[in-house]
């Protein structure tokens, strides 16, 4: 069973915090995406990587970098959180896009 | 306007009633994504298609390229399928996916 598995699925940080999202996948996939969703706006894309050690903003990238050490593991650093970061959080992986596109569960994050 | 608009964006209805929902998209595609959403956040890719239709038991996804509209629909409709559904198109060269807002699907016992 193919798996994209999110760290953290809950988690409250104040604000100036450096936060650490996680994301693992299971499938050997080159492409790894962060995206946050929030009510009204649909998903949005911070950041993608199509390979190790590679990376591209999205459309929304401020406040965000990531890092792709291992193909396998793809990470959203928040350097200093803000409380218009507060959203749900999730990673997809996929070979490209002509093939399917997998989600983790989600991360919930509030920052206060 | 939006690149990607999904109607409606609330749906609600009896079970066992036939189900559709649409996508409407103004970005270039080489395939479109409809997705699942249910409570708690995690999504599952239903389908991915570039042309003609796709059916995988009571779910029914179509594609018409030159008008650039697709319909998810879903028969005899069921609780269990009360859910956020979303559109997704790829924008052509680049592994970036539009999203639509999602249509929330309720069905009532």
């Amino acid at each position: 069973d193919v798996k994209v598995t999110q760290s953290s699925r809950y988690l409250v940080k104040r604000t100036g915090e450096k936060v650490f999202l996680e994301c693992v996948q299971d499938m050997d996939h080159e492409n790894m995406f962060w995206y946050r969703q929030d009510p009204g706006l649909g998903l949005r894309l911070i950041y993608f990587s199509y390979d190790v050690k590679m990376k591209e903003k999205g459309d929304i990238p401020e406040g965000y970098s990531v890092s792709r050490e291992k193909k396998e593991r793809f990470s959203l650093i928040l350097e200093s959180a803000s409380t218009n970061q507060t959203s749900m959080y999730l990673c997809a992986s996929a070979t490209d896009f002509g093939n399917t596109i997998y989600f983790g569960e989600g991360s919930w994050l509030t920052v206060v | 306007k939006n690149e990607v608009e999904q109607s409606p964006q609330n749906l609600t209805a009896q079970e066992g009633e036939f189900i559709t929902i649409n996508c409407s998209y103004s970005v270039g595609i080489s395939a479109l994504h409809w997705l699942q959403q249910h409570p708690g956040g995690g999504i599952v890719s239903l389908f991915m298609l570039s042309s003609g239709k796709k059916k995988h038991g009571r779910l029914i996804a179509t594609i018409n390229i030159q008008e650039k509209h697709s319909s998810l629909h879903i028969t005899a409709s069921h609780p269990r399928d009360s859910a956020v559904y979303i559109c997704a198109v790829p924008h052509f060269g680049n592994e970036k996916l539009t999203f639509g807002t999602g249509t929330r699907l309720t069905i009532i016992p």
